[in-house]
C-alpha cells in the first residue's frame, strides 16, 4: 500500500465550486505539504503543517485554504475555483528534520472549467 | 541568485553517453539541497540530499556533488540508458524551493 495517498486522483469542475482534495499518510511523519506544478514551472509550494497545529502559507496560498485535521491528514480546499487553479497538485510529507527528504503521493489532477 | 533555477531546461541524448545538470541557488541561510527524480505519470522520488559543502554522493550512475559557498550542484548520469529519461529536480531548504527542472530524453 502506498505510503502517502491523494484523493481524488482526477477531478473536473466548474468555476466558483468549492473543491477539497484530500492527502493521507502512514508515514508517521509530521510535516506535511501541498504543491502545484504547472508546465514550465515546476513545483511550487502552496501550504504547509509542521504539526497538527501549525499552518503556514507557502509561495502561492492565495485561494486556497487547508486544514490539519489529524498528523495524517492534511486537506488543501479551493474556496471558489478559477480556471488558473488547473493543474497537477502534490501532498508530500517529511520527518521533523532540518533538510529531511520529502515523500510525495501520486498526484490529484484538477481541471476548472 | 534569489531562486533555485536549473539549466538545461530539457536534454536529449543517445545511450551510452554521460551527461551532467546544473542547479545554482542562493548560497545564503544555505543547510540542504535535495535532487528529485520525476518520471512521466509518477510522483517525484528522492535521489540525493547534501548539506555540506563539497559533499559528494553516487547511486549506481548517477552522482551529485554540492558546492555551497558559490551556491551549485552538479547532477552526473554516467551511460545514460533510455530508462533514465525524466525531469530531474532540485531544490533547496526544509519547505523546499523547487528548481524547474531538466527534462533528459535519452534515446537507444
Amino acid at each position: 500500500d502506498a505510503d502517502v495517498t491523494q484523493t481524488p486522483r482526477n477531478r473536473i469542475t466548474k468555476t466558483g465550486k468549492r473543491i477539497m482534495l484530500e492527502c493521507s499518510q502512514t508515514k508517521g511523519h509530521d510535516r506535511m505539504y501541498w504543491y502545484r506544478q504547472d508546465p514550465g514551472l515546476g513545483l511550487r509550494l502552496i501550504y504547509y503543517s509542521f504539526d497538527v497545529k501549525d499552518i503556514n502559507k507557502g509561495e502561492i496560498s492565495d485561494g486556497y485554504s487547508v486544514s490539519r485535521q489529524a498528523q495524517a491528514k492534511f486537506s488543501l480546499s479551493l474556496e471558489s475555483a478559477i480556471p488558473n487553479q488547473t493543474a497537477l497538485y502534490f501532498c508530500a510529507t517529511s520527518e521533523p528534520l532540518k533538510g529531511a527528504t520529502q515523500y510525495f503521493g501520486p498526484g490529484t489532477r484538477l481541471l476548472v472549467l | 541568485i534569489l531562486n533555485v533555477e536549473q539549466s538545461p531546461q530539457s536534454l536529449h541524448v543517445q545511450e551510452g553517453d554521460s551527461t551532467n545538470f546544473t542547479c545554482s541557488f542562493p548560497s545564503s541561510n544555505f543547510y540542504a539541497l535535495h535532487w528529485y527524480r520525476w518520471e512521466t505519470a509518477k510522483s517525484p522520488e528522492a535521489l540525493f540530499v547534501m548539506t555540506l559543502n563539497g559533499d559528494e554522493k553516487k547511486k549506481g550512475r548517477i552522482s551529485a556533488t554540492l558546492n555551497t559557498k558559490e551556491g551549485y550542484s552538479y547532477l552526473y548520469i554516467k551511460g545514460s540508458q533510455p530508462e533514465d529519461s525524466a525531469t530531474y529536480l532540485c531544490a533547496r531548504g526544509g519547505a523546499l524551493n523547487f528548481g524547474k527542472g531538466t527534462s533528459l530524453l535519452v534515446t537507444p
